[in-house]
């Protein structure tokens, strides 16, 4: 068990920039699930995938931001023309589905920053 | 919807003293309860969780959480503090059919000698 790895860990850009994280699950685990933190928050809920499907959106999910999953293991999720509001920590998580299999594993997230 | 309420935003206690971390859940079934903790610039560590049976739940680091139904309270407690817990600490509840955590907003807890 390597844990979930997620790259970059830091990321600095200007505004109306693209950019795009990437998580690596736990091996095993076929739930994946993002969250954005802000500064003096909890981490907020933003997409699930089972498997390669993403089943789940939140409303926070804008139209600017889209995650894949496309062979059911590592995920990205890209945030295109970004914006000041932006800046915060993306988590990723993941666990192997069933409440009795639950916690879900963290990663120690990227830090996106808006110039 | 559900939520989770974390009243304390900034808690201080002395190395050595006891602690307790306050937590509401607001969900209308029987909940599944976490707490993670958080240092800085890291991710979610878990230091317990509750689904069923015994009340009293015992974590890691020698943290212990209890639920209450009747208080739909969830708080977490240690007796002794050790400067290495000063830390952000996170309640959370796992809802829906899709498993997602709700957390709430957090308690900093600062430890002084």
């Amino acid at each position: 068990d390597t844990g979930v790895s997620q790259n970059p860990r830091h990321k600095i850009t200007k505004r109306g920039q693209n950019v795009t994280f990437r998580c690596d699950p736990i091996s095993e685990h076929n739930r994946l699930y993002w969250y954005r933190q802000t500064l003096g928050q909890g981490p907020e809920f933003l997409t699930y995938f089972q498997n390669e499907a993403q089943l789940e959106k939140s409303r926070l999910l804008s139209d600017r931001f889209s995650a894949e999953r496309p062979k059911g293991s590592f995920s990205t999720l890209e945030i295109q023309r970004t914006e000041q509001g932006d800046s915060a920590m993306y988590l990723c998580a993941s666990s192997s589905g069933g409440l009795d299999n639950q916690p879900q594993h963290f990663g120690d997230g990227t830090r996106l920053s808006i110039l | 919807a559900q939520s989770v309420t974390q009243p304390d935003i900034h808690i201080t206690v002395s190395e050595g003293a006891s602690l307790e971390l306050r937590c509401n859940y607001s969900y209308g079934a029987t909940p599944y309860l976490f707490w993670y903790v958080q240092s800085p610039g890291q991710g979610l560590q878990l230091l317990l969780k509750y689904f069923s049976g015994d009340t009293l739940v015992q974590g890691i680091k020698g943290f212990e959480a209890e639920f209450k139904r009747s208080q739909s309270s969830f708080n977490l407690r240690k007796p002794s503090v050790h400067w290495s817990d000063a830390a952000e600490y996170f309640c959370a509840v796992v809802t829906g059919g899709y498993q997602k955590v709700t957390f709430g907003t957090g308690t900093k807890l600062q430890v002084i000698p």
